[in-house]
């Protein structure tokens, strides 16, 4: 497989439910990020993780928790969720050359479509 | 706090009718502007980054440029298959991806 790949695509789940996003990169990056997408608004930057430490926390909800065990995977741990959590999550990567972002561009994933009953 | 809006929210053209979309940023030290297309049900495609004013980047029908406030993305004789949303993101010195809205572009044949 190529670029990055996100799994499931489609996700429905409970407000009780535990669930889990995957994310894995074949690009060789070492920078890799969580996104929300949701309908009329931009994109919202939820967590990044560069050389598999996160290095940034977009002020999320506690009941969203990342893992990232290597540079080429990147997990979104889902409990406790609100109705308002449905959403487009979309997961990217990027080469850095140096710690806090670089200017080099991400490359996005199809994303995990989610919806909360 | 670095900002983006896009313009307009939604484009539609006639097949191989030009025209051009707006991004305007305010960001402290740019390192980057980036386009992107999003089709339905897919996520972001990286079309080009831009790195300081004055440059241009060609691909196939689309043409981005750059200034200091603002870049525009140029849709020479689109057609049907161009149609998705345009998004446009900056990133400051030390900063991460701010998007745009984007422009939701619809190409009729």
């Amino acid at each position: 497989e190529t670029g990055v790949t996100q799994t499931p695509r489609h996700l429905v789940m409970g407000m009780t439910n535990k669930k889990s996003l995957k994310c894995e990169q074949h690009l060789g990056h070492n920078a890799m990020y969580w996104y929300k997408q949701s309908a009329k608004k931009p994109l919202e930057l939820m967590f990044v993780y560069n050389f598999k430490e996160q290095t940034e926390n977009n002020s999320v909800p506690s009941r969203f928790s990342p893992e990232c065990p290597n540079s080429s995977h990147l997990f979104l741990h889902l409990h406790t969720l609100q109705p308002e959590d449905s959403a487009l999550y979309l997961c990217a990567s990027s080469q850095d050359n140096v710690r806090g972002g670089s200017n080099q561009p991400q490359h996005f994933g199809d994303g995990t479509r989610l919806s909360i009953l | 706090e670095d900002q983006v809006t896009q313009s307009p929210e939604a484009l539609r053209l006639q097949e191989g009718e030009s025209s051009s979309l707006n991004c305007s940023y305010t960001v402290s030290g740019l390192r980057g502007l980036f386009w992107y297309r999003q089709d339905p049900g897919k996520g972001p495609e990286f079309l080009f980054t831009l790195y300081s004013a004055g440059e241009e980047k060609e691909k196939e029908r689309l043409k981005a440029t750059l200034t200091k406030k603002e870049s525009f993305l140029h849709i020479t004789a689109p057609k049907p298959e161009d149609s998705a949303t345009y998004l446009c993101a900056v990133q400051g010195y030390g900063q991460n991806f701010v998007f745009g809205p984007g422009t939701r572009l619809s190409v009729l044949p």
